[in-house]
């Protein structure tokens, strides 16, 4: 199985700053299978980017993947309030499809 | 656009079962593989199960195969997870969520808030 390393661990950022987070493959992912989720505590994760760089429909342009075969990029342009959040990547290229252990992103 | 809501969790003493239901609405889920998630408490997300379409495959994550068995009704919209032999690591929120195909590997478009399964003594 694919493992997906995330890092850093933890992001402390202040709003209005830009976001990086990495998500780095244990082999390359076929085809740049790669899906990032965003996951409010109590809340239904919700698709972001898929295909390593395609933003799912009605999600704001600030958010950006790209990145291929084993290092991928999750960028936040500008944060908003609401992107204090943990984020997950998933690589569907390989079954079983697998989740790195995800980044949180926190108010600094 | 579809909504999933999910239900049946609960409390439960390890090694007895429980069955879990995912309910869809908005949008016809037949024609899409299903998949159960779960979250364990202070965790990330582990995937665990898949149905195809129209039922006739299923795969499981290993920590699982042989004690889960997912099943799905397309005349009501809705999936299950039978859960049996349950252990204190099955501890853990239970979500589900639609492949962007009809098979089971591909991204997961649309989840649910997920049902808290807690088993313990």
């Amino acid at each position: 199985e694919i493992v997906l390393t995330q890092s850093p661990g933890t992001l402390s950022l202040s709003p209005g700053e830009r976001a990086t987070l990495s998500c780095r493959a244990s082999q390359s992912v076929s085809s740049n299978y790669l899906a990032w989720y965003q996951h409010r505590p109590g809340q239904a994760p919700r698709l972001l980017i898929y295909g390593a760089s395609s933003r799912a429909a009605g999600i704001p342009d600030r958010f950006s993947g790209s990145g291929s075969g084993t290092d991928f990029t999750l960028t936040i342009s500008r944060l908003e309030p609401e992107d204090f959040v943990v984020y997950y990547c998933q690589q569907y290229g390989r079954s079983p499809g697998t989740f790195g252990q995800g980044t949180k992103v926190e108010i600094k | 656009q579809v909504q999933l809501v999910e239900s049946g969790g609960g409390v439960v003493q390890p090694g007895r079962s429980l069955r879990l239901s995912c309910a869809a609405s908005g949008s016809r889920i037949s024609g899409y593989g299903m998949h159960w998630v779960r979250q364990a408490p202070g965790k990330g997300l582990e995937w665990v199960a898949v149905i195809y379409y129209d039922g006739r495959n299923q795969f499981y994550a290993d920590s699982v195969k042989g004690r889960f068995t997912i099943s799905r009704d397309n005349s009501k919209n809705t999936v299950y997870l039978q859960m049996d032999s349950l252990r204190a690591e099955d501890t853990a929120v239970y979500y589900c969520a639609t492949d962007h195909g009809a098979g089971g590997w591909n991204y997961f478009e649309h989840w649910g808030q997920g049902t808290l399964v807690t088993v313990s003594s």
